[in-house]
């Protein structure tokens, strides 16, 4: 079984600062890939990241990128100079890859920035 | 371009009573989800299909039951609801099972809230 752990129930930014989230996740699996998928009020789930365990390099999409460090199965999303439209929940998952149809979340992080 | 809706958006029924959510997509994707999201839980899956006709238990399926007589539906029934599945629904579709494929990734419904008095 694969899980995926979230240690941050809630968390606070100032606008325009930097802010890490936290994810641990566990699996047998050499194949797999992670991502962070964002939550805002409206309640629509939208990708924001992902990582392809093979590859070395950290994914980066704009303002978003992530610390992945496989060796100690983490995946943290660090948010740079962050803006009220960031206030979300922040949700880890986890995916086998081909013969797996489960993507596996995290509990979530809310994410609440300040202006 | 609808992408994939979720009907109703919100419904109260009570308990004992069967209701059935909805969900439709347009990308005649092959794959798709039902999770239901609760406080402390995340996001947790019910029900998962492959294809038309083809369906499978997720982590959390007792208490519900699905179809999928057309590739672009595939609505989530309550027998008999009961307060505890008072949640949030969301449907997904996939063009593949296989997430790490590029550009293939799961596109998730606006959610459906449900509260079972």
């Amino acid at each position: 079984a694969q899980t995926v752990t979230q240690s941050q129930p809630e968390m606070s930014v100032q606008e325009a600062e930097t802010v890490t989230l936290s994810c641990t996740y566990d699996t047998s699996e050499n194949n797999y890939y992670l991502f962070w998928y964002k939550q805002p009020p409206s309640r629509q789930m939208i990708l924001v990241i992902r990582q392809e365990a093979y590859k070395q390099q950290n994914a980066t999409e704009n303002r978003f990128s992530v610390n992945f460090q496989k060796a100690a199965k983490s995946f943290s999303l660090k948010i740079s100079d962050s803006q009220l439209g960031d206030t979300a929940m922040y949700f880890c998952a986890l995916h086998s890859g081909a013969g797996s149809y489960q993507l596996t979340f995290g509990k979530g992080t809310k994410l609440s920035v300040i202006p | 371009d609808a992408g994939i809706t979720q009907s109703p958006r919100y419904k109260i029924t009570e308990t004992g009573r069967q209701v059935t959510l909805m969900c439709h997509q347009t990308w005649s994707h092959s794959y798709m989800f039902w999770y239901r999201q609760d406080l402390g839980h995340g996001l947790r899956l019910i029900y998962y299909s492959a294809a038309a006709d083809i369906t499978d238990k997720g982590e959390v399926p007792d208490g519900y039951v699905v179809s999928r007589s057309k590739t672009e539906n595939f609505p989530l029934t309550l027998e008999s609801a009961t307060r505890s599945q008072t949640s949030v629904y969301f449907c997904a579709s996939s063009e593949s099972e296989n997430l790490g494929t590029s550009g293939n990734r799961q596109f998730f419904g606006p959610g459906t809230r449900l509260t079972v008095l």
